[in-house]
């Protein structure tokens, strides 16, 4: 069975710096997804990143930027120069079927 | 371009009722995914169409089904609810049935009382 575990339920970050959200995975299958989505109060889940597991390079969506461990099994995402529109509850997905239970982000003007 | 569209997107019914959940993918989507989301159990994935047939299914009790009709349209049906299916159902939708990455709708606030 699939599991992802995201270890902080909260997390929260002072405007301009910088935040690393945690998450572990586990699967049996070698070739796979990790993603990361958001969802603020509207509740639309919004797809922050994207990784494929067969590629080493790590993701980068501007701001946002992936840590990617394969044998560790680790999918951190990293968020530079916060943004009060970054506050939302984060999740990480491996592929479609599996989520964490997310990371509640605070941004502080 | 029209997002995923979900309606209602608020409902509330009583126990033991049956609700009917309506899912409008992306223009050219073939692929609808079904999410629950509670507080306490996060997203769970209830089911995935692609082309009108199921294709994966979670760990969900029979009452739960769900459907896709021929414009990739789905619809998702829970019968003699429970007030522990009060939730948001999220819909999702992709081109193909390869997970790189969905487009989730608004969802639907189901209430059961």
């Amino acid at each position: 069975a699939q599991t992802v575990t995201q270890s902080q339920p909260e997390m929260s970050v002072q405007e301009a710096e910088t935040v690393t959200l945690s998450c572990t995975y586990d699967t049996s299958e070698s070739d796979y997804y990790l993603f990361w989505y958001k969802q603020p109060p509207s509740r639309q889940m919004i797809l922050v990143i994207r990784q494929e597991a067969y590629k080493q390079q790590n993701a980068t969506e501007n701001r946002f930027s992936v840590n990617f461990q394969k044998a560790a099994k680790s999918f951190s995402l990293k968020i530079s120069d916060s943004q009060l529109g970054d506050a939302a509850m984060y999740f990480c997905a491996l592929d479609k079927l599996t989520f964490g239970k997310g990371t509640l982000l605070t941004v502080n003007p | 371009k029209a997002g995923v569209t979900q309606t209602p997107r608020y409902l509330i019914k009583t126990r033991g009722q049956q609700v009917t959940l309506s899912c409008s993918p992306i223009s050219g989507h073939r692929s609808v995914s079904w999410y629950q989301q509670t507080p306490g159990q996060g997203l769970q994935f209830l089911f995935e169409y692609f082309s009108e047939t199921q294709r994966n299914k979670g760990n969900f009790p029979g009452r739960f089904s769900g459907r896709q009709f021929s414009n990739s349209r789905s619809e998702m049906n829970v019968s003699t609810l429970e007030l522990g299916d009060s939730a948001l159902y999220l819909c999702a939708s992709s081109i193909g049935q390869a997970p790189r990455g969905y487009t989730f709708g608004s969802g639907t606030r189901l209430t059961v009382v």
